[in-house]
């Protein structure tokens, strides 16, 4: 069936590293697929998205490029902050009505 | 302002007693979802619902009940709580699916004793 792999946490890096989380998926079809992070005590926020293979979804400094061919959406960011220390989500959502999460990355990024 | 409202924050119950956690969105959203959050487990979805009198169900549906009778309602009901329903749970609602941006809830930390 559908799901999400999703890189074991927790993360630590120190301010200004380079972060990737990885993500990959398993679905038919043609899926689009999510970043979503969670700060302490909130529900979760859309991070970027992309919707069809080779689309490059970004923001606020996070990018992840949609590949077909190895059926993943790793998450990258050149030089975080600790702002950025959060639970991070990837998610799919295949051909149909569901969204399917992957387990969560822990990142926290210490000064 | 823009927002799911879910409601209550925390609830401890007793298993058995029926509960009731309700989910409001104020942005004429079409579909709306509930997950619960385990550790380990990331989000799980319970059930969805893509319009009024529309529900199905999502990978984890035992236990619980929904209803959508309005369209910026959708409540999750749990008949007969048991301590494995202990867990955070999120309403989320979008525009439409599918490819559509989901806004979450605050969460819901739900303890069965």
């Amino acid at each position: 069936g559908d799901s999400v792999t999703q890189m074991e946490g927790p993360v630590t890096l120190s301010e200004e590293a380079f972060l990737t989380i990885n993500c990959t998926y398993t679905a038919t079809g043609y899926p689009s697929l999510f970043w979503y992070v969670q700060y302490p005590g909130e529900g979760l926020q859309l991070l970027l998205k992309a919707t069809k293979a080779d689309d490059k979804g970004s923001n606020k400094g996070f990018e992840a490029t949609y590949r077909k061919e190895t059926t993943s959406f790793h998450l990258e960011k050149g030089s975080v902050q600790v702002s950025d220390s959060a639970v991070y989500f990837c998610a799919l959502q295949p051909t149909g009505n569901q969204f399917y999460f992957g387990t969560g990355t822990s990142l926290t990024v210490i000064p | 302002e823009a927002q799911v409202t879910q409601n209550p924050r925390y609830l401890i119950t007793v298993t058995g007693k029926k509960l009731t956690v309700t989910c409001s969105q104020n942005m004429n959203h079409e579909y709306m979802s509930w997950y619960r959050q385990d550790p380990g487990l990331g989000l799980r979805q319970i059930y969805y619902s893509m319009n009024v009198e529309v529900t199905d169900k999502g990978d984890v549906p035992e236990g619980y009940k929904v209803s959508r009778k309005e369209k910026r309602n959708f409540p999750l009901i749990l008949e007969s709580p048991s301590p494995n329903q202990t867990s955070l749970y999120f309403c989320a609602s979008s525009l439409s699916a599918p490819n559509e941006k989901l806004f979450f809830g605050s969460g819901t930390q739900l303890s069965v004793l």
